[in-house]
């Protein structure tokens, strides 16, 4: 039972305009979320993170919005660049945990 | 100042034979995570180390995998009697303390099995 869901498999934004990138979540609410990013032959790149206890997080064109209630968490990228295109992974780090859960991804591609 | 650095990058093996997958850690980290990306999936966790103990290995599969992270040296990902399902994105991370809050993950040895 997939315990981070990222239902969108890819997205594609004109540069200049908004990406919103989903992410859902099964845990409990103790949890602390991150975005990575990921280009291809590469490891994902810490991007975000937010704390259970926040309901957003900004930093730069970046922005993450977490929705205890509807367990739901998601990612803003403002405006949106070429570079920006890659793969996103929303993670999940459990309180007492070690692991991170990672969703399946989301490919975003952003044209010029 | 170098990141996480695994090695190979790309490493091929026929079924049957044995994989090993290095990773150096970043300077001053001593906590090490492997993750597999098979295709097409995201990154499921395999093994925690910190050095020269396993301190959750509830990823790994139970047989034919193992890990190990010396005193000194990398740590190791060790497959044996490797099959066409083993073929996947081996990514190997660290942390300089037990916070895992967006640690570093190296680049990947990419596996493939003939």
């Amino acid at each position: 039972d997939q315990q981070v869901k990222q239902n969108s498999p890819s997205l594609s934004v004109q540069e200049g305009r908004i990406s919103i990138l989903n992410c859902d979540y099964t845990n409990s609410m103790f949890d602390y979320f991150l975005w990575y990013k990921k280009y291809p032959a590469e490891g994902p790149t810490f991007l975000i993170s937010i704390s259970s206890i926040k309901d957003k997080n900004e930093d730069g064109r970046f922005t993450v919005f977490l929705n205890k209630s509807a367990k739901h968490l998601s990612l803003h990228i403002v405006p949106s660049q070429p570079g920006d295109s890659a793969v996103y992974f929303c993670a999940d780090l459990q309180q007492a945990g070690t692991a991170l859960i990672f969703g399946k991804g989301t490919t975003l591609s952003v044209s010029s | 100042n170098a990141g996480v650095m695994q090695n190979p990058r790309h490493l091929v093996r026929r079924r049957g034979q044995e994989a090993r997958l290095r990773c150096s850690p970043m300077k001053g980290h001593s906590h090490v995570y492997w993750y597999r990306q098979l295709p097409e999936e995201g990154l499921k966790f395999m093994v925690y180390l910190q050095k020269e103990n396993i301190i959750d290995e509830s990823g790994m599969p139970k047989e034919r995998f193992s890990a190990e992270f010396p005193k000194e040296g990398p740590s190791i990902l060790r497959i044996q009697q490797v099959v066409r399902g083993d073929s996947a994105a081996y990514f190997c991370a660290s942390s300089p303390d037990s916070l895992q809050r967006g640690y570093t993950f190296g680049s990947g040895t990419r596996l493939t099995v003939v």
